[in-house]
């Protein structure tokens, strides 16, 4: 199974600065993901990572606020942009592991904004 | 579009007792559908998957789950629960994007509590 390592684990930031999540995966993934978790709720995506590419967003979410890059098959990184106390969330990477079908996810980072 | 459903926010279990999480799914075609497991403070941890062949799937940590045509149902199971099962519970389906692109559709979480 494909291990996934996120950076940084949590964050308290101010509201107005930007923060930028890291992800690497350990083995190679055909596609990377980014979500959002409220504690204890169901995961929302944001975006599909693509190699290379501009990410593919979700209806809610634009690139200016949450830019995503991917230059390789192994690592990705998600922005959360000029934040606000409305951004405070989990934020999950995760990994299509080739070949099995299965998503993997990194432990998480959690992002509180004051 | 493809969805799945939990319709239990919690479930409560006595240890040594069998336990069940229910999840429902629409989809157009055949379903790839999921169970994952949340502990505090982690992230998302594969349990099992069906994509074809027998509707009873096993998985880790002594789970399985019974897919259900007719119900459309993909019902989590284990013969005995654990104090340490005790984590909230996603069931997923994939949704086909386009050639060899996807998308995981998460349900609302199913709270599972063991108690001793």
């Amino acid at each position: 199974s494909a291990v996934i390592s996120q950076k940084p684990s949590r964050d308290i930031c101010q509201r107005g600065t930007s923060l930028t999540i890291q992800c690497q995966v350990d083995s190679q993934v055909t596609m990377m993901f980014w979500y959002r978790q409220q504690p204890g709720q169901s995961l929302t995506l944001i975006a599909t990572a693509n190699q290379g590419s501009e990410a593919t967003y979700e209806s809610g979410f634009v690139i200016d606020k949450f830019p995503i890059s991917r230059p390789n098959l192994t690592f990705s990184t998600l922005t959360v942009s000029n934040m606000s106390p409305e951004d405070s969330s989990i934020y999950l990477c995760s990994g299509l592991s080739v070949g099995t079908g299965e998503l993997f996810f990194g432990e998480g980072s959690r992002l509180t904004v004051l | 579009a493809q969805s799945v459903a939990q319709p239990e926010d919690q479930v409560n279990v006595a240890e040594g007792n069998p336990l069940t999480v229910k999840c429902t799914y629409s989809v157009s075609g055949n379903p790839y559908l999921f169970w994952y497991v949340q502990y505090p403070n982690r992230g998302l941890q594969f349990l099992l998957k069906y994509i074809t062949g027998d509707n009873l799937v096993k998985g880790s940590y002594g789970f399985e789950a019974e897919f259900n045509k007719s119900q459309t149902s993909f019902h989590l199971k284990k013969p005995s629960a654990l104090v340490s099962d005790s984590a909230l519970y996603f069931c997923a389906v994939r949704d086909v994007i386009g050639s060899g692109t996807y998308k995981y559709i998460f349900g609302t979480g199913t709270r599972l509590k063991v108690l001793a």
